[in-house]
């Protein structure tokens, strides 16, 4: 079964910290991973999307990697601030063009100023 | 900047009331997705379409239908809710292929039924 893993659930950091957030993957073999962000009550933000064929992908502050002989991602917050405090999403897509989405249950974040 | 929209963020339904969620899209994207959040349960797809009139059961159809009558817009209807069906509703989108676009998704419905 295609199932995808984010530990911890939760996090909690102060200002300025560059901090790590993990996912893994049971099935090596996706189409790509896409990195969200939920904020309380909100609809999901896409954050970071990387190819199979990707390593890794830059936004920002934000880095997202990818290692599927690992089966694992990783999203890389640097300098953390208040406003990143949000539940963090990540989504295996193993369905190619017409797949959906296998995502885990989050991490949720909070950075204390 | 490319949307997908729902047309309400928050509904109150009374139990066996038929209940239409309707989610549009500007991006001329292929596929429309439906999916659930529940605390301690994560996001689960309930049916998607990959194109106009076309649709497919994903993991939790049971009490749901699907209509996708133009490609923009795809409603989700709750043929008699019940209780069990207060929930976060969250559509999504993408094209066929993907490319670099990956999914885009609305802000979500909270429904409550009571």
């Amino acid at each position: 079964k295609q199932e995808v893993t984010q530990i911890p659930a939760a996090l909690s950091v102060p200002e300025g910290e560059n901090l790590v957030l993990n996912c893994s993957f049971t099935d090596s073999a996706i189409y790509n991973l896409q990195w969200f962000r939920q904020d309380p009550g909100k609809g999901l933000t896409s954050l970071l999307l990387i190819q199979s064929s990707q390593r890794e992908q830059t936004s920002g502050r934000l880095n997202a990697s990818l290692d599927k002989s690992s089966g694992r991602s990783t999203l890389y917050i640097a300098a953390s601030q208040p406003g990143d405090s949000a539940t963090y999403l990540c989504a295996a897509n193993y369905g190619g063009s017409q797949g959906n989405l296998i995502f885990g249950k989050g991490t949720k974040l909070s950075v204390k100023p | 900047d490319v949307k997908v929209t729902q047309s309400s963020r928050y509904l109150v339904k009374r139990t066996g009331e038929k209940v239409f969620l309707e989610c549009v899209q500007d991006m001329d994207h292929e596929n429309m997705f439906w999916y659930r959040q529940d605390p301690g349960l994560g996001l689960r797809l309930i049916y998607f379409s990959y194109d106009v009139k076309m649709k497919e059961k994903g993991d939790i159809p049971e009490g749901y239908s699907v209509s996708r009558e133009k490609k923009e817009r795809f409603s989700l209807i709750l043929e008699s809710a019940s209780t069990n069906q207060t929930s976060m509703y969250l559509c999504a989108s993408s094209l066929i292929g993907q490319g670099v676009s990956g999914y885009t998704f609305g802000s979500g419905t909270r429904l409550t039924v009571v």
